[in-house]
């Protein structure tokens, strides 16, 4: 079975100022999806980004990219220029590609994040 | 809008009394699934579903049903609630099995069971 791990609780970044995120995951797998959700206080799950095991590339998307490294088994979200809204709990996730399986999201913990002005 | 649409968003109820838990969404995909957040836990899957009349087990469905006769709906059955399902759910939905798709999430259910 698959796993995640986000091993830090909690974070603070200065407004402005870049933070990065920690996510490990465990699985004999070789294809499969990796996600970064956002939760912010309304609760509300938020896609940020994903990742495609096969692809050597980083995902990006505007202020927000990822360290993928698969023989590692390491997935850190780096979020640059921290604003006051990303302040919310973000949870990494794991979705296996093989064909016909269960297309559950295996999620970490969370980390929650705040923002200081 | 394409959206998942989960009622009610609040529920508090007593020990024993069912309840049903409704999520339905217009995107006409096949994969819907429950989750459940607890703090310190994330969130962790209770049931899914492939497509109509196909459902399983995720990781804690003790307590739990679910059926999809029409592919857009899902609900969640508690018949007989216990304060260990105190929990927020959420229902989400997604295209296919194998692709490369986050999932869609409704707004979540904030069910208290006293």
């Amino acid at each position: 079975a698959q796993t995640v791990t986000q091993s830090q609780p909690e974070m603070s970044v200065q407004e402005a100022e870049t933070v990065t995120l920690s996510c490990t995951y465990d699985t004999s797998e070789s294809d499969y999806y990796l996600f970064w959700y956002k939760q912010p206080p309304s609760r509300q799950m938020i896609l940020v980004i994903r990742q495609e095991a096969y692809k050597q590339q980083n995902a990006t998307e505007n202020r927000f990219s990822v360290n993928f490294q698969k023989a590692a088994k390491s997935f850190s979200l780096k979020i640059s220029d921290s604003q006051l809204g990303d302040a919310a709990m973000y949870f990494c996730a794991y979705r296996s590609a093989l064909s016909g399986a269960n297309s559950k999201l295996t999620f970490g913990k969370g980390i929650t994040l705040s923002v200081r002005p | 809008e394409a959206q998942v649409t989960q009622n009610p968003r609040y529920l508090i109820t007593v020990t024993g009394k069912k309840l049903t838990v409704t999520c339905s969404q217009n995107m006409n995909h096949e994969y819907m699934s429950w989750y459940r957040q607890d703090p310190g836990l994330g969130l962790r899957q209770i049931y899914y579903s492939m497509n109509v009349e196909v459902t399983d087990k995720g990781d804690v469905p003790e307590g739990y049903k679910v059926s999809r006769k029409e592919k857009r709906n899902f609900p969640l059955i508690l018949e007989s609630p216990s304060p260990n399902q105190t929990s927020l759910y959420f229902c989400a939905s997604s295209l296919g099995g194998s692709q490369l798709y986050g999932y869609t999430f409704g707004s979540g259910t904030r069910l208290t069971v006293v």
